[in-house]
């Protein structure tokens, strides 16, 4: 069973431009949570996915951020109009329902 | 609103020391807490997971207690070795969801051969 997988594992990005970042969980969760990681800080939760529902966005910022669990395919979270202070690592988890979750490697994402 | 405080921040030890790491919780209505470990520029490892009902979890050498009432978990690793460098972090589901972890932030551990 692949654990949860992440792409890109790095992504860089100009200021204004947009990212897309992916988390395929592990095959029977259908639960999905992101994290962000800000140098020198901890981790923070941001937002909580189930197949075609959000849950619960209350980490994450109001403008700019989305994300999604669509029926078919990988959560995709998104940033638009990036800016230097949106660098940092993000984190997808997933578990196959209120329990241990199983954390993805992380995408690391650079704004210049 | 959950806070997580890990102490110390950092830890240098040689190889072969046991080692203690801490910590603390604000809100004890907890559903479980986890240890992690992060390698740098690398993701999570979870090492232990302790339910709310226990007490104190092993795997290894490592040993993870819990004591809800006073807002508190240890990590213990025996015999220490320079494999275990890296940052451990320790995080509590709680905060009236079961879904929301809080996170410490860490404590980067050097174990020098």
């Amino acid at each position: 069973n692949a654990g949860v997988m992440q792409n890109p594992r790095h992504l860089v990005r100009r200021r204004g431009q947009e990212a897309r970042l992916r988390c395929s969980p592990m095959k029977g969760h259908s639960h999905v949570y992101w994290y962000r990681q800000l140098p020198e800080e901890g981790l923070k939760f941001m937002v909580y996915l189930q197949k075609e529902n959000i849950i619960d966005e209350s980490g994450m910022p109001k403008e700019r951020f989305s994300a999604e669990f669509p029926k078919e395919g990988p959560s995709i979270l998104r940033i638009q109009q990036v800016v230097r202070g949106d660098s940092a690592a993000y984190f997808c988890a997933s578990s196959p329902g209120s329990d241990e979750q199983y954390f993805g490697p992380g995408t690391r994402l650079t704004v210049t | 609103k959950q806070e997580v405080t890990q102490i110390p921040a950092a830890l240098s030890v040689p190889e072969g020391e046991n080692l203690v790491l801490n910590c603390s919780f604000t809100d004890s209505a907890i559903y479980n807490l986890q240890w992690f470990r992060q390698d740098p520029g690398k993701g999570l490892t979870s090492l232990l997971l302790i339910q709310s009902s226990q007490r104190e979890q092993t795997s290894g050498r490592l040993n993870a207690s819990l004591d809800k009432s006073s807002g508190r978990s240890t990590l213990y690793i025996a015999a220490s070795q320079p494999g275990d460098s890296a940052t451990y972090l320790c995080a509590a589901l709680s905060g009236g969801s079961n879904y929301k972890l809080t996170f410490g932030k860490g404590t980067l551990l050097t174990v020098n051969p």
